[in-house]
Order: structure tokens, then sequence, then C-alpha cells
């Protein structure tokens, strides 16, 4: 089954305790994509890759690092957490980043409050 | 500054009364339009994408149409399943870069 997974969907943690956000998908998939969604303020984009090694910076970077070193994996990391990162995150594939092949494919989305 | 504002924020109908959703937004050069539905604990599920002023796109009691300033989902004789959030997003001139409105809560009753 053609799927975006992350890990995990639930997430509690403190302020400064880093942690990172798998997301894999089995689409071969080039182009890769983080948001966050709040109340009010919809999907931001945080970080998004078009291929293996090309990552750039979306809306909303601060606070976050990306890799993208295998195809499949793209993992968002915050190395400090803090109380304002405390969002719904969502991890996003599609074929490629250009028009006709930009349908973007959705995790189920991890909830993380930081304390 | 590229933005996407969608309204209504909340609406509920009752089954089989037909409504309209809007998407407007300002992008420096719009590359395409999508919508998504998005379902309770769920991620955003595609649904239309649109690329031209004048473009439509029908699925089931869904259409999508597009204009050079919004664009419109209208749902022709609802059923209460679907009820869900729909989302509006648009990808600008750079093509790495997407948009997404705030989105439109449907709540359809029997």
């Amino acid at each position: 089954e053609a799927q975006v997974t992350q890990n995990p969907r639930y997430l509690i943690t403190v302020t400064g305790k880093k942690l990172t956000v798998t997301c894999s998908q089995n689409m071969n998939h080039e182009y890769m994509s983080w948001y966050r969604q709040d109340p009010g303020l919809g999907l931001r984009q945080i970080y998004y890759s078009m291929n293996v090694e090309v990552t750039d910076k979306g809306d909303v970077p601060e606070g976050y690092k990306v890799s993208r070193k295998e195809k499949r994996n793209f993992p968002l990391i915050l190395e400090s957490p803090s109380p304002n990162q405390t969002s719904l995150y969502f991890c996003a594939s599609s074929l490629k980043y250009g028009i006709g092949k930009n349908i973007q494919y959705f995790g189920a989305g991890t909830r993380l409050s930081v304390l | 500054e590229d933005q996407v504002t969608q309204s209504p924020e909340a609406l509920r109908l009752q089954e089989g009364e037909s409504s309209s959703l809007n998407c407007s937004y300002t992008v420096s050069g719009l590359r395409g339009l999508f919508w998504y539905r998005q379902d309770p604990g769920k991620g955003p599920e595609f649904l239309f994408t649109l690329y031209s002023a004048g473009e439509e796109k029908e699925k089931e009691r869904l259409k999508a149409t597009l204009t050079k300033k919004e664009s419109f989902l209208h749902i022709t004789a609802p059923k209460p399943e679907d009820s869900a959030t729909y989302l509006c997003a648009v990808q600008a001139s750079d093509f790495n870069k997407f948009y997404f409105g705030s989105g439109t809560k449907l709540n359809v009753k029997p």
C-alpha cells in the first residue's frame, strides 16, 4: 500500500530535550516536505526536499532541522524544543515538484506537546 | 506576500442542501491550486488540482472551479459523509513552496 508513515503519532516532551520525528514514504517520490498545523493558521511549510541531499527552508524553519540521506526518509529534528513548537506536524511527499506531478500525499500526523 | 484565505470558517448544511466554499488567493505567479479534504485525526487527502483560470474539475458531489483571484468548491446535494475540513493550497512561482488556507469545516446533518 502506497503511504507516508510518520512516527511517533503522539509525543509529549519537555523544553530543551532533543527529539526526532521520522517520516518514510514507499512511493519512490523525489519531493518531501514538513508542515505544522495550528488552529486558525492552517498548514505552514517548515522545510522541503527536492531530492536526496537537497533541502531548503519553507516559511517557518526556525527551531527545526531536517536531513535527506535516503530518498524514502525525511526526518524532522527539534534540537531544543520550546513550548511554541507544540503543534500538529505533517509530512508529505510527491513524485516531483513541477506542474502535473506535484500532488502531495500526507502522513497521518504527529501531535507534539512541549511542556 | 503570498496569501490564501478560505471562507467561511465553518459551514453547517442539511443533507441535500447545496453550497459553495471559497478560496481567495494572492500569489506571485500561480502554478497550481489544490483542494484537500481532512478528516479528524488524519492527514489531508487530495481532491483536485486546477492550473488555469476557467478550469473546472468534478468528482461525485464536488466541483472545483478557478478564476484569476479565487477558487470555489461547490458541493451538490451533500451527504453526512461529506462532513470534513476542506483545505485549499496554492503553489506559487517557486515550485517548491505551498501555501495553505486555514480551511472550512463542513458539517452536513442528516
